[in-house]
């Protein structure tokens, strides 16, 4: 079964700073996708950026931005120009059949 | 956003009563998931569907039971509800299956408390 890790339980940063939120995961697939999701107090989940794993350029998506490093399994979600409105729980997902696997999610505070 | 709707919202109930929460879409999309979230664990895939009538298990299917009989509305059934299944609870839909590429779109939730 496929694993995703997300270490970082809590995390915060100024705002207008740049922070970076890291994201592991298992799999012995070749072809899959990975995402990112953002869960805003009003618990609604939002897509923030995806990745194909065949593709080597990194995702971009205005201030979010991912360094997908597949040897490495690592996929990290890069925020610059942190704003109020990102305070969050981030979740890292993985995708490579019928189950979207996330991990257990980063919870990122961003301060005045 | 996508039209998604989940009923109830929050729900208290006690342990050994049958519980049904209900996901509705306004989109024609042909997969719906149910997911439920807990601390530390992110969502986990409960069961999910592929079409009217086709139903599947997910990661966490013990306890749960699902149907489907219109493209629209998609149950989840707790046949005899315990503690641990005390959770918030997300419905799901996308155009197409979760090994594409296409977006998931989440519904708000359901709050459920089993005492």
């Amino acid at each position: 079964a496929q694993t995703v890790t997300q270490s970082q339980p809590e995390m915060s940063v100024q705002e207008a700073e740049t922070v970076t939120l890291s994201c592991t995961y298992d799999t012995s697939e070749n072809n899959y996708y990975l995402f990112w999701y953002k869960q805003p107090p009003s618990r609604q989940m939002i897509l923030v950026i995806r990745q194909e794993a065949y593709k080597q350029q990194n995702a971009t998506e205005n201030r979010f931005s991912v360094n997908f490093q597949k040897a490495a399994k690592s996929f990290s979600l890069k925020i610059s120009d942190s704003q109020l409105g990102d305070t969050a729980m981030y979740f890292c997902a993985y995708n490579a059949g019928n189950m979207l696997t996330f991990g257990g999610g980063t919870r990122l505070m961003v301060k005045p | 956003d996508a039209g998604i709707t989940q009923s109830p919202r929050h729900k208290v109930t006690e342990t050994g009563t049958p519980v049904t929460l209900r996901c509705h879409q306004t989109e024609n999309h042909r997969y719906m998931y149910w997911y439920r979230q807990d601390p530390g664990h992110g969502l986990r895939l409960i069961h999910y569907s592929y079409g009217v009538k086709d139903t599947d298990k997910g990661e966490v299917s013990d306890g749960y039971s699902v149907s489907r009989s219109k493209t629209e509305d998609f149950l989840l059934t707790l046949e005899s509800a315990t503690s641990s299944q005390t959770s918030v609870y997300f419905c799901a839909i996308s155009e197409a299956g979760q090994s594409s590429y296409n977006e998931q779109f989440f519904g708000p939730g359901t709050r459920l408390t089993v005492l």
